[in-house]
């Protein structure tokens, strides 16, 4: 079965330019999840999905950050506009909730550069 | 007191050795946990989950959970250096909205 398929791996863009990031999950899992990682804050949640509803964007940074996810098998998460500290690795992850707590799963990540 | 807690590392052991890593998570209620390893410039991988008090293994990883002292460990038995990783600990509780909540990690060295 194919994992969590994430693109583009790399991005460098200039500050100002929108970015948007985008995920496909493993078929069947309906929980997606956009994680950012940096050295300074470790591995943070930024919005979950469950049934292609956002359940809790508590962590979503500010209103440059948005996330959608319009099918089950496709998300996209959108800086506008882009500031350096927004460089980070952002991972996607997805689950299957039907019975709650089940393990979640990595895509490669994308390694965001704003320059 | 963060939610999730390791030590950060480094944590050196010898090839053969056995390496233990620890996570404490402050919410009582939490009732699932999740040990994840992350090779450097990689994504975190699933390596063991455990929902109840006691030990859990799988082939050279062995995870214990205490619920009672709020405490949960990762065993790697016969350290090889491949496992030199950073090693999450990641808690789930409905009392935190349903989410996964990881520990900063710590980084596992063993050296040959």
């Amino acid at each position: 079965d194919a994992g969590v398929i994430q693109s583009p791996r790399h991005e460098v863009t200039e500050m100002g330019q929108e970015v948007t990031l985008r995920c496909k999950p493993i078929s069947g899992h309906n929980s997606l999840f956009w994680y950012r990682q940096t050295m300074m804050r470790g591995l943070e949640l930024l919005i979950y999905f469950n049934n292609n509803v956002p359940i809790d964007d508590s962590g979503m940074p500010e209103d440059r950050f948005s996330a959608k996810m319009p099918n089950a098998s496709f998300s996209t998460l959108k800086i506008q506009p882009s500031e350096p500290r927004d460089s980070a690795v952002y991972f996607c992850a997805s689950s299957f909730e039907g019975q709650g707590n089940q393990p979640q799963h990595f895509g490669d990540g994308t390694r965001l550069s704003i320059l | 007191q963060k939610e999730v807690e390791q030590n950060s590392g480094p944590l050196s052991v010898p090839e053969g050795a056995i390496a233990s890593l620890n996570c404490t998570y402050s919410d009582r209620g939490s009732q699932s946990f999740f040990w994840y390893r992350q090779y450097s410039g990689k994504s975190p991988e699933l390596i063991m989950f455990i929902y109840s008090n006691g030990d859990k293994e799988d082939g050279r990883f062995t995870a214990q959970l205490n619920k009672a002292s709020q405490y949960v460990s990762l065993l790697i038995r016969d350290s090889q250096p491949s496992d030199s990783a950073t090693y999450l600990c990641a808690v789930f509780s409905y009392n935190q909205g349903g989410k996964l909540i990881f520990g900063q990690g710590t980084e596992l060295s063993v050296k040959p």
